[in-house]
Parts: structure tokens; sequence; C-alpha cells
């Protein structure tokens, strides 16, 4: 079975700063990869995701990941933080069972905190 | 366009209830999934529905079931509530249409329902 990991439970970083949440996946094959981003007493919202080729991907918000396969990790970039990034981040992996069924592994997240 | 919709948004029950959770799907989505996001955890898949059958489950035990309907709307429902089962759930849904080449997909998740058990 699939698993992940988000080493740090907490970031902080200084608003105008770069950002780096890391993430390293557990799976046999290549999984699909995905970072979701939740704000308080919201829902999951897709800032990118990994399925096959370029392994640099971009997604929204200025927000990137890279996936590199020796190190089974998918960490999450942005170059400058702004205060509207502050909340809780997960990376998540999925396997395509071939039935058409994906349930997706979640990891337990980063909570992110953006200083003045 | 309407996204994912879930209701209720917050409930309380106590031990031994029996709660329906509600979810209709993004438009033009067949499929529906439901996760449940303890606290200070990262969301758990229970299980995913496709023309009205369950399709996968994750490791809940028989206490949640559920059901779609033809018009792709979902019920989560959860018998005999532990403490432990109070926690946020999700549903999330996605198209059989919009899967790539590797049969990879996207969700889209709803707000999710706020249960708490007492």
């Amino acid at each position: 079975a699939q698993s992940v990991t988000q080493p740090d439970i907490h970031i902080t970083v200084s608003e105008g700063a770069s950002l780096e949440l890391r993430c390293n996946y557990s799976y046999g094959a290549t999984p699909y990869l995905f970072w979701y981003v939740q704000s308080p007493g919201q829902g999951l919202q897709l800032l990118l995701k990994y399925f096959s080729g370029d392994t640099l991907v971009q997604g929204i918000k200025g927000f990137e990941a890279e996936f590199k396969r020796s190190q089974s990790s998918f960490n999450l970039r942005k170059p400058s933080v702004h205060w509207s990034d502050a909340a809780e981040y997960f990376c998540a992996v999925g396997v395509y069972s071939g039935g058409g069924a994906d349930g997706l592994t979640f990891g337990k997240g980063t909570h992110l905190i953006i200083q003045p | 366009d309407a996204g994912v919709t879930q209701s209720p948004t917050h409930l309380i029950k106590t031990r031994g209830q029996q709660v329906t959770l509600r979810c209709s799907p993004k438009s033009g989505h067949d499929t529906v999934s439901w996760y449940q996001q303890a606290l200070g955890q990262g969301p758990q898949f229970i299980f995913q529905y496709y023309e009205e059958e369950e399709r996968q489950r994750g490791n809940f035990p028989d206490r949640f079931s559920g059901h779609q309907f033809p018009n792709y709307s979902s019920e989560l429902n959860v018998n005999a509530l532990l403490l432990g089962d109070s926690a946020l759930y999700l549903c999330a849904s996605s198209s059989t249409g919009d899967r790539d080449a590797s049969g990879a997909n996207v969700l889209t998740f709803g707000a999710g329902s706020r249960l708490t058990v007492l």
C-alpha cells in the first residue's frame, strides 16, 4: 500500500520569503501526485498535480513542485509567499487500479504560518 | 457552475446514533468519493461510488455505508456512532471522461460536513 510523509508539521516563513514544503511517498511504481491546500473551515483546493512527463509542474497561485523519482519526493515550492498563503497543505498520492478506482492517500499536512 | 455541495455543514449526534450525510457532485461529474478528516490529520479515503455501486473501499468498518443515486448524488451513512467518528467528512467528485491516458484523474472537493459525536 502507498503512504505519504510530510515531515514538517508546522513551518513559519516571513512574508516575501521563499517556501519549500517537503513530501515523500512510498509506492512501488510511479504514482500520481497532488498538492492540495485547505484554509480554515474550507474543503481542499488543488494546487497542482503530477501524472507523467515533465517532472517540474506548475500550479495555481505561483506554486510549483518537482517530482524526483530517485528520492521518492514531490516537494512544493513558491519563490515569494504572501500572507494569504497561510493555510494547511496536503500532499497526496493516487494509484489507478485499472478498474477505475483511485482513492487518494494523504499525508498529515503541513501548517504554514506567515509572519509579517 | 456549482461545485460539490454537501449537507448539512454541521451536526451533533450522540454515541450509538446514526447519521446520513449528503453530497451533490459538480455538474458533469459521475463519480463520488468520501473522505474522513479527523482534527489535525489528513483526509482518509472511505469509499468511492460509480454507476451506483461501491467501486473501492478504504480501511473503514461496515458501520460506514454509502449510496449513489441515478443523478450521481451520494449519501454517506454511519451507524452506531462512536466518539472517534467525530470528524470533517469530505465529499469529492470526478468524471470518468476526464481521465488522462494513464487513468489518472483529479478530484473536486466540497467544503465538508462537520460531525461531532458526544
